[in-house]
Order: C-alpha cells, then structure tokens, then sequence
C-alpha cells in the first residue's frame, strides 16, 4: 500500500501559470520528499522538508507541511513547458529510512 | 562512478525465463532500494538493503522474486519464472543510511514478458 497519495492524479495549465500539488500521508514521517519523473524512467529530488520545518522554497518551488493534516503542497510557479512531468511525493518514517512513494500528478504544461 | 548504473536499459524475455537485473549505487552509499513501475502508474516498493541489516523483503510480490546485494555495493534483482504481469519498469535507488537524505535513482530497467 501506498503512503502518500498524490492529488490530482493529472493536471494540465498554461505556460506561465501556477501548478499546485497535493500529499497526503497516513503514519508519522521524519521528512517529505519531492520528486519528478520525466518520461517514465529515473526520478529526480526536487526537495526535501523536515517534519519540523513548515515551508521551503527552491527556485520557482515552494513546498509547504502540515504534520497535523498530514498533508504537503507543492507550488510551481511560472510554469514551463519544460516542467511538464510526473510528481511524486515521498515520505520517510520516524523508524528509519525507506521511502514510500504516492501515485504521482502528472502535469502537463502547454505553451 | 557518478550516479546510480542500471543494466540492462531493456530487456524482453519469454514468459517462463528467469531473468537478472543488476544495479551499481553510488560509492558510500549504504541504503538501496528497488521499486517496480507499471505503465502510469506509481512507485511499488519491492526490497529495502540497510547497510550491513538484514533486508525489508516486504514489498517482494511472490517467491519468484529474490534480491541480493554483494559486498554493500552492487545488487541483483532476480524474477523467476517470469509472467506477462511482471512486465514494468524496474527501479534502483540508492543514498546514505541517514534520517534526512535524498534518494539517487537509475534510468531503469524496462523489463516486457511476451
């Protein structure tokens, strides 16, 4: 079973416009990651936030927590078209150090 | 080398064959992980090395599938006995044995059963 759940399952915007992704996680984390994946092969990290940090930025993303929710947003801002990817969430436990991924959001950006 | 090596990219097999796929992490790392992706899909998590601990075989679907990581470093994936439900894209992960770390992955490999 998953951990994390992705939502929306697929997304698609404009050039220039900002893409918002949603995590949901069920048990207690030590940190959240985000990934993409282009193509369906290799994932790249994107961010990592810790369970006691609330929001973090990289570039044009913005990542934010809520340990109480159990629940993380992924804000891309001015979309390229060159973003177009799948996005993953993932989530390592207290206990130790597996990820567990969600489904992903695939997002589209058009030009 | 620099980043985490996956053999083959591609392989197509008949069903029944037993199959190997192979993953060289990055040096130093002590943790790695496989995952299975079908089509679209997400991340099925399949086996989990720890260092020098004994593995998280949990996500292992069937009896048919076995891993093993020599020496702390290179890992073998093998499917036995292969069927057509076994055909996704196999991924290899790998970083260091720390609580706050990010995970390295391969290119994959796109296993088809015909």
């Amino acid at each position: 079973s998953q951990q994390g759940e992705e939502d929306p399952q697929a997304l698609s915007i404009q050039e220039g416009e900002n893409a918002t992704m949603n995590c949901s996680y069920k048990t207690s984390i030590n940190n959240l990651q985000w990934y993409r994946q282009n193509s369906g092969r290799g994932l790249v990290h994107l961010i990592l936030i810790r369970s006691n940090e609330r929001e973090k930025h990289s570039g044009r993303l913005r990542v934010t927590l809520d340990t109480s929710k159990k629940s993380s947003s992924l804000l891309i801002t001015a979309s390229r078209a060159a973003d177009t990817a799948s996005y993953f969430c993932a989530t390592a436990p207290n206990a130790g150090n597996m990820l567990t991924f969600g489904g992903g959001t695939r997002l589209m950006v058009k030009p | 080398g620099a980043g985490v090596s996956q053999s083959p990219s591609n392989k197509v097999t008949e069903k029944g064959k037993d199959v190997e796929l192979r993953c060289d992490p990055i040096s130093g790392h002590t943790a790695l992980y496989w995952y299975r992706q079908s089509l679209g899909q997400g991340l099925e998590f399949l086996i989990y090395f720890q260092g020098n601990s004994a593995p998280d075989k949990s996500g292992l679907p069937s009896d048919r599938f076995s891993a093993e990581r020599t020496g702390g470093s290179v890992s073998t994936l093998t499917i036995q006995r292969t069927q057509q439900e076994d055909s996704a894209v196999y991924l290899c992960a790998s970083s260091f044995l720390q609580r706050n770390t990010e995970a390295f992955f391969g290119q994959g490999t796109r296993l088809t059963v015909v």
